[in-house]
């Protein structure tokens, strides 16, 4: 199973922008997959809040803002979710996830963002 | 609204059995692929199991393939999952996710949990 890697921690203040990444690893090209991103805040479910696979098709979970958005870069192999205007009610856990192709979901292990 | 409910979770044995249910409401289920998704106590997200909307292909996560299976009747709503030969590792809460779309062909697999239960916690312990 590959291993989607993922900073156990990150934070950032309010207003500022947040920058979560999700590193694949060399053997699987992240330009060939959707990266799907999802939070979780203590005691909830997971929310989907988008996918993304190039900037003509991505897409956004229902009732998410839009300053959730989501990239990738090449040279690094990785996943970005970038949340600008922080709010302290940002402050979660971000799991990526993508299917490789055995059809068989992994996820990453998780960053959980602190909004100082 | 949109809602899926989980029940059956609970404290079993190593080696004992459990089945769990996620009733679904506000969408047409039996359009729709579904999907199981664990979390064990403090961990992260581990994609269990899938169905298609008919109940035609099902996919497992390798590490409960042979022991659990899921299903779904869509007379009724509700997904399923049999989960047999439990192991101290299943302890985890159980989601059932709506698939967003369940691409499948040859060779890949793509969707989106776009819709999640609250959970039910499965402990496995003597």
């Amino acid at each position: 199973q590959p291993v989607l890697t993922q900073p156990p921690s990150s934070s950032a203040s309010p207003g500022e922008s947040a920058r979560l990444t999700c590193t694949l690893p060399s053997d699987i090209n992240v330009g060939s997959y959707n990266i799907y991103w999802y939070q979780q805040k203590p005691g909830s479910p997971p929310r989907y809040l988008l996918y993304y696979y190039s900037d003509s098709d991505k897409g956004q979970g229902s009732g998410v803002p839009s300053r959730f958005s989501g990239s990738k870069d090449a040279s690094a192999n990785t996943g970005i979710l970038l949340i600008s205007g922080l709010q302290s009610e940002d402050e979660a856990d971000y799991y990526c996830m993508i299917w490789p192709s055995n059809a068989s979901g992994v996820f990453g292990g998780g960053t959980k963002l602190t909004v100082l | 609204q949109v809602q899926l409910v989980e029940s059956g979770g609970g404290v079993v044995q190593p080696g004992g059995s459990l089945r769990l249910s996620c009733a679904a409401s506000g969408f047409t289920f039996s359009s729709y692929g579904m999907h199981w998704v664990r979390q064990a106590p403090g961990k992260g997200l581990e994609w269990v199991a899938f169905i298609r909307y008919d109940g035609s292909n099902k996919y497992y996560a390798d590490s409960v393939k042979g022991r659990f299976t899921i299903s779904r009747d869509n007379s009724k709503n509700t997904l399923y999952l049999q989960m047999n030969s439990l192991r101290a590792e299943d302890t985890a809460v159980y989601y059932c996710a709506k698939g967003g779309w369940s691409i499948a062909a040859a060779g890949y697999f793509d969707d989106a949990f776009d819709i999640w239960g609250q959970g039910t916690m499965v402990t496995v312990s003597s």
